[in-house]
């Protein structure tokens, strides 16, 4: 059974950092392409960033660039978020998400984390 | 990165068939065949329904297509049912290894 289990959400200042993590289980993590997606509770999905399965390939929504961090040990088959200068409006569920291979969409989905940006 | 359109809400009756539309550009929508889209219930995460335009995840019942014309993909959903209401969200890679989604349709069941 695969599972997604990410953590490292929680409350924290405008300007600080915090680093989301994400376990996997259930599958060969190293084959996979895999995702943040962010969802403010009750608005739509937003795509935060990606990263292939060896990670020669990142890529980042505006909204975050130059402010997150995407990056993957695959010995560890575990996916990571490192989340500087945070916003107000950086405050969402942060979900982990997986690419089936040679696909392009999200086929398995972590539960979330949520990350509260307030002063 | 600007989101895909997508209408806000729709809504039919049971047996009807809905349409939801997903409008991008040449750059993403336009460019690639590879628009999925997802079913969000309240309180849940996201599924998949639809990938690479038109094609079904296995487990997905033939009520749902997808189809694509120009810059403009489209979910159908035929013989509607109660457990069809949710949230749909188009996706769309967009080149340059980014993803964008669209704005999220408000499925209503009447």
């Amino acid at each position: 059974e695969v599972q997604l289990v990410e953590s490292g959400g929680g409350l924290v200042q405008p300007g600080r950092s915090l680093r989301l993590s994400c376990a996997a289980s259930g599958i060969n993590f190293e084959d996979y392409a895999m995702h943040w997606v962010r969802q403010i509770p009750g608005k739509g999905l937003e795509w935060v960033s990606g990263i292939s399965w060896n990670s020669g390939t990142i890529g980042y929504a505006d909204s975050v660039k130059g402010r997150f961090t995407i990056s993957r040990d695959n010995a560890k088959n575990s996916l990571y978020l490192q989340m500087n200068s945070l916003r107000i409006e950086d405050t969402a569920f942060y979900y982990c998400a997986k690419v089936p291979y040679g696909h392009y969409f999200f086929d398995y989905w972590g539960q979330g984390t949520l990350v509260t940006v307030s002063s | 990165q600007s989101a895909l359109t997508q209408p806000a809400s729709v809504s039919g009756s049971p047996g009807q068939s809905i349409t939801i539309s997903c409008t991008g550009t040449s750059s993403d929508v336009g460019s690639y065949k590879l628009v999925s889209w997802y079913q969000q219930h309240p309180g849940k995460t996201p599924k998949v329904m639809i990938y690479e335009d038109i094609k079904r995840p296995s487990g997905i019942s033939n009520r749902f297509s997808g189809s694509k014309s120009g810059n403009t993909a489209s979910l159908t959903i035929s013989g509607l049912q109660a457990e069809d209401e949710a949230d749909y969200y188009c996706c769309s890679y967009a080149g340059s290894s980014v993803v964008i989604f669209g704005g999220g349709t408000k499925l209503t069941v009447l």
